[in-house]
């Protein structure tokens, strides 16, 4: 089956830098990257995905690229805030009927 | 519109007893999941339930878990002579309908086997 690895696994920046997180993915049949991002005390919730057939994505603050040949994504935030603090979670699917997820990496945005 | 919501939000149970987590999907989402947080951990894939199609169970760890959908809306996961290692965040997510990508997820059950 397919296996995501996250990194790194806390992330602490200042508020105004930027702050990347990096998965990698070992199914090559994978063709859909979601990013989650979890508040304390709550489900999940889905901040940008891409496709298979797209490199990037971009949206406002936060942008998503893909790197098929490598099996890697990255979900880079610029200009960060002290409420994008909290728990990332990249996940990998095939289909959407199943969604393996990374560990989470815990961003602390620092006023 | 009312998301995804969860049963008990909270529950602490002895070990050997049986639990019920009960999941409420959106209205009209055909696609729903169970997925186990544990400490510090990512999300473990449970089951999927996509319609009147026969689930996907390949995610559950033992036989000691099961999970049903009745009338293609409320889901249970059932949990039978619970373990410590079965303490856990356990999340319900839907979604609209087979192949859509996005998962609505609930607030979760915040389980602890003494």
């Amino acid at each position: 089956g397919e296996n995501v690895e996250q990194h790194p696994s806390t992330l602490s920046v200042q508020e105004g830098d930027s702050a990347v997180i990096k998965c990698t993915y070992s199914d090559s049949a994978s063709n859909y990257f979601p990013w989650y991002k979890q508040e304390l005390g709550k489900g999940p919730q889905l901040i940008i995905d891409i496709r298979s057939n797209v490199g990037e994505k971009k949206d406002q603050r936060i942008a998503v690229t893909l790197n098929k040949t490598a099996k890697h994504f990255s979900l880079h935030i610029t200009e960060t805030q002290p409420e994008d603090s909290a728990v990332y979670f990249c996940a990998a699917s095939w289909g959407f009927n199943k969604f393996y997820f990374g560990s989470g990496t815990k961003l602390n945005v620092k006023p | 519109g009312a998301g995804v919501s969860q049963s008990p939000s909270n529950k602490v149970t002895e070990k050997g007893k049986d639990v019920e987590l009960r999941c409420d999907p959106i209205s009209g989402h055909t696609a729903l999941y169970w997925y186990r947080q544990s400490l510090g951990q990512g999300l473990e894939f449970l089951i999927y339930f996509q319609g009147n199609s026969a689930p996907d169970k390949s995610g559950l760890p033992s036989d000691r878990f099961s999970a049903e959908r009745t009338g293609g809306s409320v889901s249970t996961l059932t949990i039978q002579r619970t373990q410590q290692e079965d303490s856990a965040v356990y999340l319900c997510a839907s979604s609209p309908s087979s192949g859509a990508e996005t998962q609505y997820f609930g607030p979760g059950t915040r389980l602890l086997v003494l």
